[in-house]
């Protein structure tokens, strides 16, 4: 059975840095693109960066480039979302994804969420 | 950018009805590239269709998604009491930008 099991809630003040986390288990995580989808308050769902674990082949969303690193452990299944300083508009669930990649991904299985508030 | 467009924005039902929802995009979606997702209440989105019409695993076949171009559909023939969630599309068929659609809502009438 597929599995992305995230890191659990974090409350951050503006300019500090966060890096949250994603397991995968159940497949092989190598072989397959895992990445980050964002969902602020009340709003839908944004894209955020992709990730092949088994070269580190990095994309990302144009609107997120810059703004956030995706990164990935394959030692231990594991991919990652960090922030260099957190701003107030950063705060949103951050869903892990599994993702098919053709000419851009789709996603076929989600992690649980990981919410993180950013507050002074 | 493609930018889709979801309609109805609320779509007010009642169980073993029929649901039709539609996804129009600014441009044609390369290879029907269309994904749909299920979203219920504090739970993650579900991947339901792909490829514009074919069922991801384990998802009934009361679900199914047609379309081409620029007009994409997802029917649910009858719906189910957890079927109320709120319903996204997706297109993948561009690079380097994936676009979500803003969402249509099916809420129990």
């Amino acid at each position: 059975e597929v599995q992305l099991v995230q890191s659990g809630a974090e409350v951050k003040k503006p300019g500090e840095s966060l890096k949250i986390s994603c397991k995968g288990s159940g497949y092989s995580f190598t072989s397959n693109w895992i990445g980050w989808v964002r969902q602020m308050p009340g709003k839908g769902l944004e894209w955020m960066g992709i990730i092949y674990p088994g070269d580190s082949d990095t994309r990302y969303s144009p609107s997120f480039q810059g703004q956030v690193t995706i990164s990935a452990d394959k030692s231990i299944s594991t991919a990652y979302l960090q922030w260099s300083s957190l701003k107030a508009s950063d705060t949103a669930k951050y869903y892990c994804v599994r993702a098919i990649m053709l000419t851009s991904p789709y996603f076929d299985y989600w992690g649980q969420g990981t919410l993180v508030t950013v507050s002074s | 950018e493609i930018v889709l467009t979801q309609s109805p924005g609320t779509l007010s039902l009642s169980p073993g009805e029929r649901a039709t929802l539609s996804c129009r995009a600014s441009q044609s979606v390369r290879s029907s590239y269309l994904a749909w997702y299920q979203q219920k209440p504090g739970q993650a989105p579900r991947l339901l269709i792909h490829a514009a019409s074919a069922r991801a695993t384990g998802i009934p076949d009361r679900f199914s998604g047609s379309g081409s171009g620029t007009d994409f559909t997802l029917t649910i023939s009858r719906l189910e009491p957890e079927d109320f969630a709120v319903y996204y599309c997706q297109q993948y068929g561009s690079s380097p930008g994936i676009t979500f659609g803003p969402g249509t809502k099916v809420d129990i009438k």
